[in-house]
């Protein structure tokens, strides 16, 4: 079953914005990662936070972990065109992730130049 | 050194033949996967291998056989194709289990007619 729903869908911003994407999950975690999938490839890790975890960076990219609310949100600064892109978030359950990764729909962001 | 990659990249192919699509990661990594995309981008897994034997395998049509002849191969043979077996179909692989980041391949658009 599906785990995590991205919120937005879509989302379209002026290039030099921040975007907000946020991840709802169901279940307990024992981590919570994000990809990015361009138009016709594949996915391509961008960050994981675990669950003991509340805020993590890397670059442009900042992601929060609330899992009294199983919720992240992924905080890309200052877009680029190049940033437009879908992006996933997808969990690992607390079950040591043997059941692999559970991912959601996904939020297609576009950034306007 | 393309890190996880499958072949072909595109299949067309006719209802009820058999067909395999070829993957292969150079990581060292020990475990490997097969998602399968749908047309509106969900991403759901099929199956999980890890050092050659099957972790996960999800609930598919028995017309989907993975083979791993070792650790660092994962091939998907589908017999019987239909027209709903249309999708791309992502490998990916990570250290262990989910509690790493996946790499995934480019992806094999997979077109029944």
């Amino acid at each position: 079953s599906q785990q995590g729903e991205e919120d937005p869908q879509a989302l379209s911003i002026q290039e030099g914005e921040n975007a907000t994407m946020n991840c709802s999950y169901k279940t307990s975690i024992n981590n919570l990662q994000w990809y990015r999938q361009n138009s016709g490839r594949g996915l391509v890790h961008l960050i994981l936070i675990r669950s003991n975890e509340r805020e993590k960076h890397s670059g442009r990219l900042r992601v929060t972990l609330d899992t009294s609310k199983k919720s992240s949100s992924l905080l890309i600064t200052a877009s680029r065109a190049a940033d437009t892109a879908s992006y996933f978030c997808a969990t690992a359950s607390s079950g040591g992730g043997a059941d692999g990764l559970t991912f959601g729909k996904g939020t297609h962001l576009i950034i306007q130049p | 050194d393309t890190a996880v990659s499958q072949t072909p990249k595109y299949l067309v192919t006719q209802m009820g033949n058999d067909k395999s699509i070829k993957c292969e990661q150079n990581l060292g990594h020990d475990t490997m996967y097969w998602y399968k995309q749908d047309s509106k981008k969900f991403l759901k897994i099929m199956f999980s291998y890890n050092n050659k034997e099957l972790i996960i395998n999800e609930t598919v049509p028995n017309r989907f056989s993975p083979k791993s002849p070792d650790k660092a191969h994962l091939n998907l043979h589908i017999n019987s194709l239909e027209l709903g077996d249309s999708a791309v179909y992502f490998c990916a692989s990570s250290r262990g289990s989910a509690n790493y980041g996946y790499t995934f391949g480019s992806g094999t658009r997979l077109t029944v007619v």
